[in-house]
């Protein structure tokens, strides 16, 4: 695998129901990223990991939970979401310091 | 409020003519500034970036200038190629800190189709 992947790419969930989306960079870089993309809106920042630690929460909603064990692999853990979180969420990662981010293919989540 | 615009959804261009997306920037702190390119279903992969203390950097057949008395950055793409066709968004950065990350802010996105 190269670059950055994520999985699942397309999900599907109940407002119940408790998923995980995951998130692995294999280009040793030290910064993580959760985007939103909601349609018609520019992308939005949500998370950003250094160094395995949140620098960065942009007003998420706590149904949203981030989780970043090593530099290489980050999480996004959802609860209760509500269909407006229906969107392409894309994973991002860069060196600490760096501007150019290296993002996903996405995962794009549907709630019903 | 939008700090990055990009006020043209969509953009249509003959092959080999010239394409140029335009961006538009509201926070005079920005100091780096890059083009994202987006096919369906995969992520924007970074494209070309310029730094405030230049005002045109070119790889390729891609130039991106920067105009900051005007806060307004543009993409040219010559010749326009089938494969070109994409979503392209322009993203700004505040700069600062070696230590801290860049955060991007970006525009919607410009639609540019390539017509054979």
């Amino acid at each position: 695998e190269t670059g950055v992947t994520q999985t699942p790419r397309h999900l599907v969930m109940g407002m119940t129901n408790k998923k995980s989306l995951k998130c692995e960079q294999h280009l040793g870089h030290n910064a993580m990223y959760w985007y939103k993309q909601s349609a018609k809106k520019p992308l939005e920042l949500m998370f950003v990991y250094n160094f395995k630690e949140q620098t960065e929460n942009n007003s998420v909603p706590s149904r949203f939970s981030p989780e970043c064990p090593n530099s290489s692999h980050l999480f996004l853990h959802l609860h209760t979401l509500q269909p407006e979180d229906s969107a392409l969420y894309l994973c991002a990662s860069s060196l600490v310091g760096g501007n150019e981010q290296f993002f996903g293919p996405g995962t794009r989540l549907t709630v019903l | 409020d939008q700090q990055v615009k990009q006020n043209s959804p969509s953009l249509s261009v003959q092959e080999g003519r010239i394409s140029i997306l335009n961006c538009d920037y509201t926070n005079s702190m920005f100091d780096y500034f890059l083009w994202y390119k987006k096919y369906p279903a995969e992520g924007p992969t970074f494209l070309i970036s310029i730094s405030s203390i230049k005002d045109k950097n070119e790889d390729g057949r891609f130039t991106v200038f920067l105009n900051k008395s005007a806060k307004h950055l543009s993409l040219h793409i010559v010749p326009s190629q089938p494969g070109d066709s994409a979503v392209y968004f322009c993203a700004a950065s505040e700069g600062g800190s070696n230590f801290g990350n860049e955060k991007l802010t970006f525009g919607t996105g410009t639609r540019l189709t390539i017509i054979p």
